[in-house]
């Protein structure tokens, strides 16, 4: 099975743009998870997605933004790009079922983001 | 909230040394507790699990148990290997809602030396 990939790998933007970035899961996972990866803030939660639906949200603001296809696939916005935006952002998708808990999380080689 | 706490680093070690790594953990109700391993320029892949207490998630020669009455889960390995060098991160996840999110330690550099 193929794992979770994740598009482009590497980005290069200027202040003030803005980015996407996407996500494939597993096939058949139905949770997709995003985090930002920074030396001085470690790994911190965005934003879940679950069955389309933005089912939890992390303490970033909302120039920061996500969406999740039927087909699980997910993408993440970035708007009016601030040099502290500058991370690897990496997704992560789990199969998830109703009431479980502990589903394993699986994360893809991550998008490296720079802003000059 | 949830938070995880994980040693500091980094770690230097010579080959076939044991390695821990120290991982205590703050949640409500019964999280799932994870290692995740960063190789350079790599994403997170999973190292180990355990979903309750008292389990041992094992992988790799790698070990940790699930402790509840210390609230730890710490990482262990009897002999290391170079190619063992690489970030460890300890992580959490609980359960309903908003805690389905993983919660990470700072992560942890291990230097394993020939």
């Amino acid at each position: 099975k193929a794992g979770v990939t994740q598009t482009p790998r590497y980005l290069i933007k200027t202040r003030g743009q803005q980015v996407t970035l996407s996500c494939s899961p597993i096939s058949g996972h139905r949770s997709v998870s995003w985090y930002q990866q920074t030396p001085g803030q470690g790994l911190q939660f965005l934003f879940e997605y679950f069955s389309e639906t933005q089912r939890n949200k992390g303490n970033f603001p909302g120039r920061f933004s996500g969406r999740q296809f039927s087909n699980s696939r997910s993408e993440m916005n970035v708007s009016t790009l601030e040099l502290g935006d500058s991370a690897l952002y990496l997704c992560a998708s789990s199969l998830e079922v109703a009431g479980g808990q502990g589903d394993t999380q699986y994360f893809g080689p991550g998008t490296r983001l720079t802003v000059l | 909230g949830n938070s995880v706490t994980q040693m500091e680093g980094p770690v230097t070690l010579s080959e076939e040394a044991f390695l821990t790594i120290n991982c205590t953990y703050t949640a409500t109700g019964y999280p799932s507790l994870f290692w995740y391993v960063q190789y350079p320029g790599e994403g997170l892949q999973l190292l180990l699990k355990a979903t309750k207490a008292d389990d041992k998630g094992s992988n790799k020669g790698f070990e940790a148990t699930y402790r509840k009455e210390t609230t730890s889960f710490h990482l262990e390995k009897g002999s290391v290997q170079v190619s063992d060098s690489a970030v460890y991160f300890c992580a959490l996840r609980g359960s309903g809602g908003s805690n389905y999110k993983l919660t990470f330690g700072k992560g942890t550099l291990l230097t394993v030396n020939p």
